[in-house]
């Protein structure tokens, strides 16, 4: 059964600091990795989607690199600004018929100004 | 292009009472995915439909909970009989094809049994 840990939990740091975020699972058989945002009572806005023939993807500030065999993700956010301050989740979706995601708890994210 | 629709936002309902929660998927899209996120968990997978069809259940709770994408009209989540434990954030996803292709999140319906 496939396992996604985000740890810590919530990270606060000052602006414009670059970061990095983890993302860890336990079953390298996976088709794709997604990272997400969600605002407070908000939906989820996808960041950025890694195959897992990719190695990495960048968007903006944002990169995200997938290390298919340790079972491991980074999101990489450069000069960080209070308007990143939210939750980023990780998923990942397994090899197979379809692309249900299995997800981490995600890490808050609180940029101070 | 609206994003995948979701209705109603927010639901309160009663204990005992019925939930209908709606999906309208991003246009062109056929596949569709139901997610349950609890308070201080992440979110799980429920449902995955297509169109008419019923993929993958696995999530579902084995009572209560339905799901349906009929040929015309959203995908449709239903809670039967609610309980205090169905209070949660529902999400649905869509996307345009099987395997690997980006899902696309709704914004949710906040369901509170009281």
């Amino acid at each position: 059964k496939q396992e996604v840990t985000q740890i810590p939990a919530a990270l606060s740091v000052p602006e414009g600091e670059n970061l990095v975020l983890n993302c860890s699972f336990t079953d390298s058989a996976i088709y794709n990795l997604q990272w997400f945002r969600q605002d407070p009572g908000k939906g989820l806005t996808s960041l950025l989607l890694i195959q897992s023939s990719q190695r990495e993807q960048t968007s903006g500030r944002l990169n995200a690199s997938l290390d298919k065999s340790s079972g491991r993700s980074t999101l990489y956010i450069a000069a960080s600004q209070p308007g990143d301050s939210a939750t980023y989740l990780c998923a990942v979706s397994p090899t197979g018929a379809n692309s249900k995601l299995t997800f981490g708890k995600g890490i808050t994210l609180s940029v101070r100004p | 292009n609206a994003g995948v629709m979701q209705n109603p936002r927010h639901l309160v309902r009663r204990r005992g009472q019925e939930a209908r929660l709606r999906c309208s998927p991003m246009k062109g899209h056929s596949h569709v995915y139901w997610y349950r996120q609890l308070p201080e968990e992440g979110l799980k997978f429920m449902v995955y439909l297509q169109k008419e069809n019923i993929i993958d259940e696995s999530g579902m709770p084995k009572e209560r909970f339905s799901a349906e994408f009929p040929k015309e009209g959203p995908s449709i989540l239903r809670i039967q009989q609610v309980v205090r434990g169905d209070s949660a954030a529902y999400f649905c996803a869509s996307s345009l094809g099987q395997r690997g292709t980006e899902a696309f999140f709704g914004q949710g319906t906040r369901l509170t049994v009281v």
